[in-house]
């Protein structure tokens, strides 16, 4: 019963350099959605996918891509990655998006 | 935009208290979400509600549906030590493909 699963973990990254979050679950949820967490502060939305090929921006979407090919993943990418960038970033999915959403334990990514 | 406004930012109780903390809007919200994240873990959802006027319990923890929509309360009866960590609440936007997310009560439990 992995619910969400996110992968990798820890990263630590120089600035410039690009990298993929992934993500996956494996409750046939519609809807997915990336976020990041920075220290003090709630959770603001990057971008979101209501199914398979359909994605949108959220509050936070500059330099990050998405796409979502398979309804099971949805990863995350740092097209160039910034020090601005390090953060905790979140992964979550629910059946539709107005519906409470299960979340994975986060990729904490360190950019240098 | 919508915008939900949680208080207090932290919280420092002692091991047995009862604790309170609210989100305000000044938009209406049909569901109010509450969630619980522990040091190193994602949010996970602890009560959701649906309805004007609703309470809802959760053994120790309760949570209200305010009567105007605005706004939304959860109570922690008899803290203990695992109850520390960040409470957020959290209700679906006007599109309903985003939930918006207060910023979160700290909870710290006094040595």
């Amino acid at each position: 019963n992995a619910g969400v699963t996110q992968t990798p973990k820890f990263q630590v990254l120089k600035t410039g350099q690009s990298m993929t979050l992934q993500c996956a679950q494996d409750m046939n949820h519609e809807y997915m959605s990336w976020y990041r967490q920075d220290p003090g502060m709630g959770l603001r939305l990057i971008h979101y996918s209501v199914g398979a090929g359909i994605t949108d921006q959220g509050e936070v979407p500059n330099g990050y891509n998405v796409s979502r090919s398979t309804t099971e993943d949805f990863p995350l990418r740092l097209l160039s990655a910034a020090p601005s960038q390090t953060s905790v970033y979140f992964c979550a999915s629910s059946p539709q998006g107005f519906q409470p959403q299960h979340f994975g334990d986060g990729t904490r990514l360190s950019i240098l | 935009g919508q915008q939900l406004n949680q208080s207090p930012q932290s919280m420092f109780i002692q091991e047995g208290e009862d604790v309170s903390m609210n989100c305000t809007s000044s938009s209406i919200f049909n569901t109010w979400l509450w969630y619980k994240q522990d040091p190193g873990e994602g949010p996970v959802l602890l009560i959701a509600l649906y309805k004007a006027g609703e309470l809802t319990s959760n053994g120790r923890l309760t949570a209200q549906f305010g009567i105007t929509r605005k706004d939304s309360f959860l109570n922690i009866s008899a803290s203990i030590p695992s109850d520390v960590g960040i409470y957020f609440c959290a209700g679906p936007s006007r599109s309903n493909y985003q939930l918006i997310w207060g910023a979160g009560t700290k909870l710290i439990i006094k040595p």
